[in-house]
């Protein structure tokens, strides 16, 4: 158990929908990032908090945004919702060096 | 453009037998390597890591090598073990002020034969 959790585990919704994906971090960990891992692809970079502000952005589709609360859970808001938008989704916290991920929230999108 | 490459999708390996690992990168501004595992329905799973002052880095039966002149790094896992049986992700990341987004390959599935 890493310590961070995800909600929920499994999301299935249909094409041109709003989804909410939730994120709390390890105790402690100030920063939150967010990453979607396809089918058979490696982990890709979508953005990262620190305590509440973005710190930076990566491969994030405009549709897409976060948040990170004063109680450092953090929340991807995935909207207009497209078939390849079907993925894994992790989120991770850390406090050096080293990132610790959630089980993960797999979508599907119908 | 993909900067951190394993280009192995798949490796066998008999149980009690040395497990080699591969990853390949290219971007001269990484500082830090980390080694995650993944079984199927969990998250990645922070194994080991290395910084790139050093060359070798031990834990266990888990062993990472740099060779920063050829971009390259390895983990060794010996002996290999069936719960060894997993995906395993090469990851790198660049210093850059409190953002240390992990980059990561594509992953290799390593399959522990009994």
């Amino acid at each position: 158990d890493s310590g961070v959790t995800q909600t929920p585990k499994h999301l299935i919704t249909a094409t041109g929908q709003r989804v909410t994906l939730r994120c709390s971090p390890r105790s402690g960990d100030l920063s939150v990032y967010w990453y979607q891992q396809s089918l058979d692809q490696g982990l890709q970079f979508l953005i990262q908090y620190y305590n509440g502000e973005e710190r930076a952005k990566g491969n994030i589709l405009e549709r897409f945004s976060a948040q990170q609360f004063p109680d450092l859970h953090s929340e991807l808001n995935l909207s207009s919702l497209e078939l390849g938008d079907s993925a894994l989704y992790f989120c991770a916290s850390s406090a050096q060096n080293e990132q610790f991920f959630g089980p993960g929230t797999r979508l599907t999108v119908l | 453009d993909q900067q951190v490459k394993q280009n192995s999708p798949s490796l066998s390996v008999q149980e009690g037998r040395i497990s080699i690992l591969n990853c390949d990168y290219t971007n001269s501004m990484f500082d830090y390597f980390l080694w995650y595992k993944k079984y199927p329905a969990e998250g990645p799973t922070f194994l080991i890591s290395i910084s790139s002052i050093k060359d070798k880095n031990e834990d266990g039966r888990f062993t990472v090598f740099l060779n920063k002149s050829a971009k390259h790094l390895s983990l060794h896992i010996v002996p290999s073990q069936p719960g060894d049986s997993a995906v395993y992700f090469c990851a790198a990341s660049a210093p850059n002020f409190g953002n240390e987004k992990l980059t990561f390959g594509t992953g290799t599935r390593l399959t522990i034969i009994p």
